[in-house]
């Protein structure tokens, strides 16, 4: 079984541009997350997908992060414009549905977002 | 406000001793818990999980005990062997949560041979 695929790996920008990470999960999987995970703490949920749909993007910064998961597979997740705090690796996780509950994610190896 | 939280940035342990990995929450809401193990540069692997319908649950040498009364959960790892040095992360999750798990801070885990 192939895993959750992110690009890029490493991305260097410098204040107020703009970024954009991809994120393919797992085959089959409904559930799609983004996290954002700043040095030395846990992973924080950004948005969840439930197929097409969001079903939490209640920590998400709207006024400068996006996201999207067209025709329910792919996701993108954007920042524009980016400030420091913005420093981070960005996990994407999916998982499948059991009954009414979502099973343990698979994570990517994640985007780390450096910004200058 | 840290509802899961793991107040153990970092712990040492002798290669075939015991590690003990502690978690605590606040919310009575959650009712289910997984561990996860982070090596660097790459995203968390699932490592074990427990309902809060059990006291415990066991897979080969890693073994989860929640205590619910207390809002504790420990993670044991029998014998220690330097592979599972690493990152672990104590998640939890309930339905009032929209499903979605809140992550705790991580304790960084160190096997000395």
């Amino acid at each position: 079984e192939a895993g959750v695929a992110q690009s890029p790996r490493y991305k260097i920008i410098e204040k107020r541009q703009s970024v954009a990470f991809w994120c393919n999960p797992i085959s089959g999987h409904a559930t799609l997350y983004w996290y954002q995970q700043i040095l030395g703490q846990g992973p924080k949920l950004l948005i969840q997908f439930q197929n097409n749909g969001v079903v939490d993007d209640s920590q998400l910064p709207k006024d400068r992060f996006s996201a999207e998961r067209l025709k329910g597979v792919d996701s993108t997740l954007k920042i524009q414009p980016a400030k420091l705090e913005d420093s981070a690796v960005y996990l994407c996780a999916s998982s499948c549905v059991t009954g009414t509950r979502n099973q343990p994610q698979h994570f990517g190896d994640g985007t780390r977002l450096s910004i200058l | 406000d840290q509802q899961v939280k793991q107040n153990s940035p970092s712990l040492s342990v002798q290669e075939g001793r015991i590690s003990i990995l502690n978690c605590d929450y606040t919310n009575s809401m959650f009712d289910y818990f997984l561990w996860y193990k982070k090596y660097p540069a790459e995203g968390p692997t699932f490592l074990i999980s427990i309902s809060s319908i059990k006291d415990k649950n066991e897979d080969g040498r890693f073994t989860v005990f929640l205590n619910k009364s207390a809002k504790h959960l420990s993670l044991h790892i029998v014998p220690s062997q330097p592979g599972d040095s690493a990152v672990y992360f104590c998640a939890a999750s309930g339905d009032n949560y929209g499903q979605n798990f809140v992550f705790g801070p991580g304790t960084r885990l160190s096997v000395l041979p």
